[in-house]
């Protein structure tokens, strides 16, 4: 069973402060990886798709990466702002027979930044 | 452009009742999905329907009933509430298996 491990739960950085949130999943047998954000009381929005034959994808100053043979994916994030305070989670998506794919998602970091 | 809507935003049910949460997309896509977020267990995919008048079970499904009649909505049904689906109710849809999920913002339950 794949499981999705986002380490630190939690993490506090001074505004201005280039940051890595790291995510990890057991199985290597996926299709793509998704960023994701959560705000308070909303959804998730989607920040960057990541395919498995892809090493990164970059979105202004989000910058994901994917290492598949190690079970690895990180987001980095440019000259961090109070405005990217959020939770981010990833997702790694793979393909199914029976049920056509499924995603499994980490339990997300908690970002602050603080001004 | 919408996107995902999802109402209500908030209801609180006393155990034993029933309530319908209408999910809604406009970007005409095909699968989507019931998730439920809880403290400390994440996203769990309740049901989830790859097109119109499909619908199969996820990892959570007891409970829980849906229906897909049409290819924009997709209804999620608690027939009688219980505490333990005290919960945050995420609808969500993507064109295509494992492309791009779009979330609603979400439905906030409480069964007492």
């Amino acid at each position: 069973k794949q499981e999705v491990t986002q380490i630190p739960a939690a993490l506090s950085v001074p505004e201005g402060e280039n940051l890595v949130l790291n995510c990890s999943f057991t199985d290597s047998a996926i299709y793509n990886l998704q960023w994701f954000r959560q705000d308070p009381g909303k959804g998730l929005t989607s920040l960057l798709l990541i395919q498995s034959s892809q090493r990164e994808q970059t979105s202004g100053r989000l910058n994901a990466s994917l290492d598949k043979s190690s079970g690895r994916s990180t987001l980095y994030i440019a000259a961090s702002q109070p405005g990217d305070s959020a939770t981010y989670l990833c997702a790694v998506c793979a393909l199914e027979e029976t049920s056509g794919s499924r995603l499994t998602f980490g339990e997300g970091t908690q970002l602050t930044v603080n001004p | 452009n919408a996107g995902v809507t999802q109402t209500p935003k908030f209801r609180v049910l006393k155990t034993g009742q029933s309530m319908t949460l209408l999910c809604a997309q406009d970007m005409n896509h095909e699968y989507m999905y019931w998730y439920r977020q809880d403290p400390g267990m994440g996203l769990r995919l309740i049901h989830y329907s790859v097109g119109e008048g499909t619908t199969a079970k996820g990892e959570v499904p007891d409970g829980y009933n849906v229906s897909r009649l049409k290819k924009q909505n997709f209804l999620l049904g608690l027939e009688s509430a219980a505490p333990s689906q005290t919960s945050v109710y995420f609808c969500a849809s993507s064109y295509r298996r494992c492309s791009p999920l779009h979330f609603g913002n979400g439905t906030r339950l409480t069964v007492t």
